[in-house]
């Protein structure tokens, strides 16, 4: 089935444990993206990656990495997490920047909470 | 900002009723998605219109867009409990190459 697996599902973690998300897709697509969602303030974007070693910046990168060494997988990294970045988290991908033809394939989400 | 606003905010309507929600935004446009998400789960691809294209349908589904009015409307047709979701619209602005800017999203409501 074609899909884009994030992991874990659901993550309590405290200020300052660095912690990773994976993303991972079996479509073969070249472009991935993570998003943050907040109640208020819809999704926002952290980074994307255009393709293998590729990546930017969204409108919000502060406190996150990420890393593009294979094109199936696009782990997002909290160096130092904190109470701020407690929310919902959500790995895309597209065929093509922008899914103009196919649109963005989503992951089911990692709800992240930062005590 | 550049996101697209999204109206209603929050739909409730009768099975069987059709329901009807808006999107504008304010910038020249590549095209525009229509997006669903069921509570705290990730969004599902609705539909894409270009901005060569002033309909489409898919199912239940009809999206027009008015790009001299920068708005469109995602018509579900025969509303199901099941449509019961949030809704929102993304644009792939003209210029920009990095990301869709998502509106904040339609809560709908259909009642048995």
């Amino acid at each position: 089935e074609a899909q884009v697996t994030q992991n874990p599902r659901y993550l309590i973690t405290v200020t300052g444990k660095k912690l990773t998300v994976t993303c991972s897709q079996n479509m073969n697509h070249e472009y991935m993206s993570w998003y943050r969602q907040d109640p208020g303030l819809g999704l926002r974007q952290i980074y994307y990656s255009m393709n293998v070693e590729v990546t930017d910046k969204g409108d919000v990168p502060e406190g996150y990495k990420v890393s593009r060494k294979e094109k199936r997988n696009f782990p997002l990294i909290l160096e130092s997490p904190s109470p701020n970045q407690t929310s919902l988290y959500f790995c895309a991908s597209s065929p093509q920047s922008l899914g103009r033809t196919y649109g963005y394939t989503f992951g089911s989400g990692t709800r992240l909470t930062v005590v | 900002s550049q996101q697209g606003e999204e109206d209603p905010q929050a739909l409730s309507i009768q099975e069987g009723e059709n329901a009807t929600m808006n999107c504008s935004y304010k910038t020249s446009i590549n095209n525009l998605q229509w997006y669903r998400q069921n509570s705290g789960r990730g969004l599902v691809h609705l539909i894409l219109i270009r901005s060569n294209e002033r309909e489409k349908h898919s199912g239940r589904l009809r999206v027009t867009l008015d790009t001299s009015k920068k708005s469109s409307s995602l018509l579900i047709t025969a509303s199901r409990a099941a449509d019961t979701a949030s809704y929102f619209c993304a644009t792939d602005y003209t210029g920009a190459n990095s990301k869709l800017t998502f509106g904040k999203g339609i809560t709908l409501s259909v009642r048995p």
